[in-house]
This record gives structure tokens, C-alpha cells and sequence, in this order.
């Protein structure tokens, strides 16, 4: 069955730091979507994706981070300069009727 | 705004009980509502989804779940609970009229299931 897979599972950075995270959706999707869950919070939508550009952002998602699509099949999501708030379990989403969620990746900034 | 309200951060049933995790939401229009569950150190796997056509859902693993409109309740079921359905489980929305968009989740409830 297809899934969506992200790397890497786990991050360690210095605040301050340039971080990707990066996906591989499933093959055929075209929606594409991050959201965040930091410990013992809600999980947040961060941004959705189609057609090579932004369809939505939270006010979560400011200058900061930005999002690409460089090979038409990884969809990454970087964060310029770390903060400590930053740390957090980041998911990666595609959407074909329903949103497949990745694994996620678990950032901790120090 | 949309939002999503799961009563109870954490359900411990034993096994064979049934289990009951509760889901609320706001909207002025009926949303596209999905249950997801988190086991520990994996994604969010979809359970079911309520997309305006049956009230009653049912899902994988023998989870249901009903939309009530007079309630604005999603809660999930499942008669009799199984020690390998000890997770976090998150209702979610999305109020697009689609199932496309962004997701609203609840804060989500653990699931333990006693011998």
C-alpha cells in the first residue's frame, strides 16, 4: 500500500539553525500539506499545497518557513532560524479523497 | 472558526469493554469529520470519515462512529475493546464542503485497554 514517508525521523538543532524536513507524498496526489504537534498539544495545520504554490497558510507559518516541491515528488518544509518554540513533531500530508499522513518528524531545537 | 473538542484527554477501559471517545464540533455548516489514531512512533492513520452520506460510519478494526447533527457530536464506538487498540486517537474537520483543505483536530485522547 502507498504511504507518505519523511525524513528524518528525528532532528536535533541549535536554535538559530536552518532545518528541512522533507517528504515524498504518495505518487498520484495532488494536495499536499504540513501541520505540527508540539508535546502535549493539539496537532495545527501549517500550510497546504497544490498546484506548485500555496493554497493556504496559518499564522503559524510566517517568514520563517517556506515550502517547495523541487523534484515533483519530495515536498519540503524549511525553517530558516530555529526557535526553541519550533520543537515539535512536524507531519507531512497528501490528499486524494482523504489526507495520508506521514510518520512525522520529531525537531528539537536547543 | 472551526473547532474540534475531544472530552476526555485520556479513556482506560478494560478489555472487552466498549469504548466510547467523544468528539464535538463547531461549525454553521456540517463539516467533513475523520477519526484518526496515532500508535506510538507512527503517522496518524485514518480509522473512518463522516462525508455527508450515512450518519453512521464505520470503519477499520471494528471502530464506528455516528454524526449527530441536534448534537454536533462525532464519538467514536467499538463494543469491545482490544488490547491492540490502546492509542491516541484525534477527531478531525474540515468545514470546505470538500474533503480537501486543511484539517482541525482535537487535542486528542489516549486509549488504555487493561487486561
Amino acid at each position: 500500500e502507498p504511504e507518505v514517508t519523511q525524513t528524518p525521523s528525528h532532528q536535533v538543532t541549535q536554535m538559530g539553525q536552518e532545518v528541512i524536513l522533507r517528504c515524498v507524498p504518495i505518487s498520484n496526489h495532488l494536495y499536499f500539506y504540513w501541520y505540527r504537534q508540539i508535546l502535549g498539544q493539539k496537532v495545527e495545520f501549517l500550510v497546504s499545497f497544490y498546484n506548485n504554490e500555496i493554497s493556504e497558510k496559518s499564522e503559524i507559518f510566517d517568514d520563517q518557513f517556506s515550502v517547495e516541491r523541487p523534484d515533483g515528488s519530495n515536498f519540503t518544509l524549511k525553517i530558516r532560524s530555529t526557535k526553541l518554540e519550533d520543537s515539535a513533531m512536524y507531519f507531512c500530508a497528501s490528499h486524494q479523497e482523504t489526507q495520508y499522513f506521514g510518520p512525522g518528524t520529531r525537531l528539537l531545537v536547543l | 472558526a472551526q473547532s474540534v473538542t475531544q472530552l476526555g484527554s485520556h479513556v482506560s477501559v478494560s478489555e472487552g469493554a466498549l469504548v466510547l471517545l467523544r468528539c464535538n464540533y463547531s461549525s454553521s455548516v456540517p463539516p467533513y469529520l475523520f477519526w484518526y489514531v496515532q500508535y506510538p512512533n507512527q503517522g496518524l492513520q485514518l480509522l473512518l470519515k463522516y462525508t455527508s452520506a450515512a450518519t453512521l460510519v464505520k470503519g477499520i478494526n471494528g471502530f464506528e462512529a455516528e454524526f449527530k447533527k441536534s448534537e454536533t457530536s462525532f464519538h467514536l464506538t467499538k463494543p469491545s475493546a482490544h488490547m491492540s487498540d490502546a492509542a491516541e486517537y484525534f477527531c478531525a474537520a474540515n468545514a470546505g464542503g470538500t474533503s480537501y483543505g486543511k484539517l482541525t483536530f482535537g487535542q486528542g485522547t489516549i486509549l488504555t485497554v487493561h487486561p
